[in-house]
């Protein structure tokens, strides 16, 4: 399988705890992606890479959000004390540089209890 | 500020006639569209997509229409199928000044009946 994949599908974690997404986009994609939907919208901009280099953040990224993409390959998202608004399903995609369209991976849902 | 809207929540239609979902954007500097279809506990899959400087794209059973004068584009199934029941979502993208990041109506239930 040459898609996106993210890791863990799905995260229980209670309110305050930190939690890490992990997404390994198609593999000769440059640019990632970070999305996140909650029930009945469509998915929200996070942030995104190009290679190793994080070229812009949304302002729903909170100062308790962080993403890494060290190497310019897999990404990390990392959400520190959870708060139970945090919950929903958190997409990470990928496009090639000289393709438009984007790639979606299955998400993670995470619920904050 | 919602800048890409989906204003009909679900549609229903017949097995083998036409489905037409639509989308309504508000920023000008959107050059590039995208349909998604998404299945529950899934990512969006991508369906297809159109460039501001053409009017229509088809790809088999698919077609989107785009008119830039009014800021809306529609998406065209047909036939319809059973298996086309999903949410779809229409995005946009400023290519030249927001990294193409994607920006999302919000769904459209489309259900199929047999």
């Amino acid at each position: 399988d040459t898609g996106v994949s993210q890791d863990p599908r799905h995260k229980i974690t209670k309110r305050g705890q930190n939690v890490t997404f992990r997404c390994d986009p198609i593999s000769e994609h440059n640019r990632l992606y970070w999305y996140r939907q909650t029930l009945g919208q469509g998915p929200e901009f996070l942030t995104y890479f190009q290679n190793e280099a994080q070229l812009e953040k949304s302002r729903l990224l909170s100062d308790r959000f962080s993403a890494e993409r060290p190497k310019g390959s897999f990404s990390t998202l990392e959400i520190q004390r959870t708060e139970q608004g945090d919950s929903a399903m958190y997409l990470c995609a990928s496009r090639h540089r000289i393709l438009d369209e984007q790639f979606f991976g299955p998400g993670t849902r995470l619920t904050v209890l | 500020d919602q800048q890409v809207k989906q204003n009909s929540p679900s549609l229903s239609v017949q097995e083998g006639r036409i489905s037409i979902l639509n989308c309504d954007y508000t920023n000008s500097m959107f050059d590039y569209f995208l349909w998604y279809k998404k299945y529950p506990a899934e990512g969006p899959t991508f369906l297809i997509s159109i460039s501001s400087i053409k009017d229509k794209n088809e790809d088999g059973r698919f077609t989107v229409f785009l008119n830039k004068s009014a800021k809306h584009l529609s998406l065209h199934i047909v036939p319809s199928q059973p298996g086309d029941s999903a949410v779809y979502f229409c995005a946009a993208s400023a290519r030249e000044t927001s990294g193409s990041r994607l920006t999302f109506g919000e769904g459209t239930q489309l259900t199929v009946n047999p």
